[in-house]
């Protein structure tokens, strides 16, 4: 399984913007970065996915280092409803996605 | 906006029972998956499909078979429901090619008494 280390949980401002790291640094070239959310009791829900160039669409950014060993998913002006554990992934030779535990993000109001 | 939906939200069945569920996707992905999700463990595979009629096994499948009648359904079948079997079941489906992006159903939430 690709192995991918985040921190266990951070909190955010209701406003702020939230950035989680994420270490993935037996990362191949052509792999993607992806990142999915859960929110309590219901099922993963997709986000942004990168290979080297920085993205961004309507829910967030996602910053790749130039080496690609790990990259920061930006919520620009966090919410209460981005409360939920957010999970960095990326496949290793599998058509699984191994999730991990992730990163319980809470926004504080 | 892709939809992939999943028969029931909380199923409760008790120990030696047969139990469906069921996946649809409205999306024409070739590709679609069944996890459980427990904490502490994260996904876990236990089948996915990449056309109507295949299956293959993911990491447990024990326990558990599949049938892809339809390239829109899937579905999960516990031949005999055990009390281990007491989990969050996901479905996801993935277009073939491109990137691996999975999108994935609401869950099933099925307790085994």
């Amino acid at each position: 399984d690709a192995k991918t280390t985040q921190p266990t949980s951070m909190d955010c401002a209701e406003g702020r913007a939230a950035n989680l790291p994420c270490n993935h640094s037996t990362i191949s070239g052509n792999e993607y970065v992806y990142w999915y959310r859960q929110i309590h009791s219901q099922g993963p829900q997709y986000i942004i996915h990168g290979l080297k160039n920085n993205e961004t669409n309507e829910m967030a950014s996602l910053i790749i280092t130039e080496d690609r060993k790990s990259s920061t998913l930006i919520l620009p002006h966090a919410t209460l409803r981005d409360t939920a554990v957010y999970y960095c992934i990326y496949l290793s030779g599998a058509n699984n996605l191994f999730f991990g535990t992730g990163t319980r993000l809470t926004v504080i109001p | 906006d892709v939809k992939v939906t999943q028969s029931s939200r909380y199923l409760v069945k008790r120990t030696g029972e047969k139990v469906f569920l069921e996946c649809v996707q409205d999306m024409d992905h070739e590709n679609m998956f069944w996890y459980r999700q427990d904490p502490g463990l994260g996904l876990r595979l236990i089948y996915f499909s990449y056309d109507v009629k295949m299956k293959e096994k993911g990491d447990i499948p024990e326990g558990y078979s599949v049938s892809r009648e339809k390239k829109e359904r899937f579905s999960l079948i516990l031949e005999s429901a055990s009390t281990n079997q007491t989990s969050m079941y996901l479905c996801a489906s993935r277009k073939t090619g491109g990137p691996e992006t999975q999108y994935f159903g609401p869950g099933t939430r099925l307790l085994v008494l």
